[in-house]
C-alpha cells in the first residue's frame, strides 16, 4: 500500500493563478482531510469529507474548494492564489472503523505564492 | 476558544528524558494523541490515550493525562538524536468525521 500520496511536492504560484493539489489514498478510507501548516500555528483544518459526494468546511475554508467524486481522491482547489495561502498543505485519511480514529498523513505539498 | 497549546521549543541532551506538555480545551474529547513530524515529512501517530485513562506507557514513551486541568504530557525516556522532530498533541473533536484539533507543535532538539 502506498498510503496517502500528494502531488506536487513543491509549487510556486503567482498571485491570482489557480491550481489543484492532488491527494489520493489506497486504504479504502471513508474520511479524508485537508490541513494547512504554518510555522508556530500547528495544523488548521481546511475541508474534510466523510465519503464520496460529501464535503464540509473546516476552520479555514476561505479561498479553497474541494470535491470528492471517488473514495480514493480528494483534490483541493485554489482559485485565486494569494500570498496568505503560502503554506505547507497536508492531506490525511482515516477510517470510521478505527477504534482510536488514527489519521494517516501524506508527505505534504509546499506552496509559495508570490 | 479552541486552541490547543504547547511550548514551541525544547532542547535536551542525548540520554536525558524529554517532557513535552500540552493543554487542551474540550473536556468531551474521547481520545488525545501525540503525533511526530520529522523534517520534510507528514505527521505520524506516535501514541494516543483514551480519555478515561490517567497514564499510558509504550516502551520509552509515557503519556500522562490530567482531565481536571486539561493537561496532557509526553515523556520520552533516554532521548536519542533520532527523536529530534516536531511533536503535536491533538484532541478529537465532536461532530463526527474523526476530526482533530492540533496544538501548535513543540520542536524537540536533541544535542550530543
Amino acid at each position: 500500500n502506498a498510503g496517502v500520496t500528494q502531488t506536487p511536492k513543491f509549487r510556486i504560484l503567482k498571485i491570482g493563478q489557480s491550481m489543484t493539489l492532488q491527494c489520493a489514498q489506497d486504504m479504502n478510507h471513508n474520511y479524508m482531510y485537508w490541513y494547512r501548516q504554518d510555522p508556530g500555528m500547528g495544523l488548521k483544518l481546511i475541508y474534510y469529507s466523510v465519503g464520496a459526494g460529501i464535503t464540509d468546511k473546516g476552520e479555514v475554508p476561505n479561498g479553497y474548494n474541494v470535491s470528492r467524486s471517488t473514495t480514493e481522491d480528494f483534490p483541493l482547489r485554489l482559485e485565486l492564489a494569494a500570498p496568505s495561502q503560502t503554506s505547507v498543505y497536508f492531506c490525511a485519511s482515516s477510517s470510521p472503523k478505527s477504534s482510536y480514529n488514527e489519521q494517516f498523513f501524506g508527505p505534504g505539498t509546499r506552496l509559495t505564492v508570490l | 476558544g479552541e486552541d490547543v497549546e504547547q511550548s514551541l521549543f525544547l532542547s535536551v541532551r542525548e540520554g536525558d528524558s524529554s517532557v513535552i506538555n500540552c493543554t487542551y480545551t474540550d473536556s468531551s474529547s474521547t481520545y488525545l494523541y501525540w503525533y511526530k513530524q520529522e523534517p520534510g515529512a507528514g505527521l505520524q501517530l506516535l501514541t494516543y490515550i483514551f480519555s478515561n485513562m490517567d497514564m499510558k506507557q509504550d516502551q520509552r514513551l509515557t503519556v500522562l493525562l490530567n482531565k481536571k486541568d486539561k493537561h496532557l504530557s509526553l515523556r520520552i525516556a533516554d532521548t536519542q538524536t533520532g527523536d529530534s522532530a516536531i511533536y503535536f498533541c491533538a484532541e478529537s473533536r465532536p461532530g463526527g468525521g474523526n476530526k482533530l484539533t492540533f496544538g501548535t507543535g513543540t520542536q524537540l532538539k536533541v544535542e550530543l
